[in-house]
């Protein structure tokens, strides 16, 4: 079945320390997003890709980074510049662009605790 | 820049309806969509409206005013279930950008 892989579900980390979480989709989605979710919150852009070798910065990009090497993944590394990284992060997809709806896909999300 | 407001949170009654509101404020507009997430889930896509009126789907309807930048969602025969999250989005409005903005989310308890 196509879909959204997200991968670890859990992640436990130490302050100062670099964590990369992965996202890869089966669904031939061009355009993939990453977003940031805290307890109560609405979602958070942090960085969306169109386009392999390309991505734009969202709204809350500071202390993220990513890359957009294959169609099928965008890995994004928490670093040790966010300042409070302890959060549920969704990765999400979206065919080609569109007029329309642009219904993204999410994946099951994977939750960062800093410790 | 782009900006959603939704309320925080409804409570209603099973076999109700209720209504929940979206404001927004955008340089272009491109739609209007709704998305539900449960506690701990993903969220998934429930409508979306490019034009003004009432799109039904069961028993979840969208409504969009695109003169007022105001949009609803109207859940009717409330079940269980339906407890959960609603989130309104909408694209960034410059230019092609794929940019998706989401509100704060209305947490919706159904009670028996």
């Amino acid at each position: 079945d196509g879909g959204i892989t997200q991968s670890p579900k859990y992640l436990f980390r130490k302050e100062g320390q670099n964590v990369t979480l992965s996202c890869e989709q089966n669904l031939n989605h061009d355009a993939m997003y990453w977003y940031r979710q805290d307890p109560g919150q609405g979602l958070r852009l942090i960085y969306y890709s169109q386009i392999v070798n390309d991505f734009q910065k969202g709204d809350i990009a500071e202390g993220y980074s990513v890359s957009r090497e294959k169609k099928e993944s965008f890995p994004l590394t928490v670093t040790s510049a966010q300042k409070n990284p302890t959060a549920f992060y969704l990765c999400a997809s979206v065919g080609r662009f569109s007029s329309g709806a642009n219904v993204l896909t999410f994946g099951a999300g994977s939750r960062l605790t800093v410790l | 820049g782009q900006s959603l407001e939704q309320p925080s949170e409804v409570t209603a009654v099973e076999g109700a309806i209720v209504q929940i509101n979206c404001t927004y404020q955008t340089s272009g507009f491109y739609g209007l969509s709704w998305y539900q997430q449960h506690d701990g889930g993903a969220p998934t896509f429930l409508s979306y409206n490019a034009l003004d009126g009432l799109e039904e789907t069961g028993r979840f309807s969208s409504f969009l005013s695109r003169s007022d930048s105001y949009g609803y969602l109207l859940l009717q025969e409330l079940q269980m279930k339906d407890s959960a999250s609603y989130f309104c989005a909408v694209r960034d409005g410059s230019g092609n950008t794929g940019k998706l903005i989401f509100g704060q989310g209305t947490t919706l308890q159904v009670k028996p």
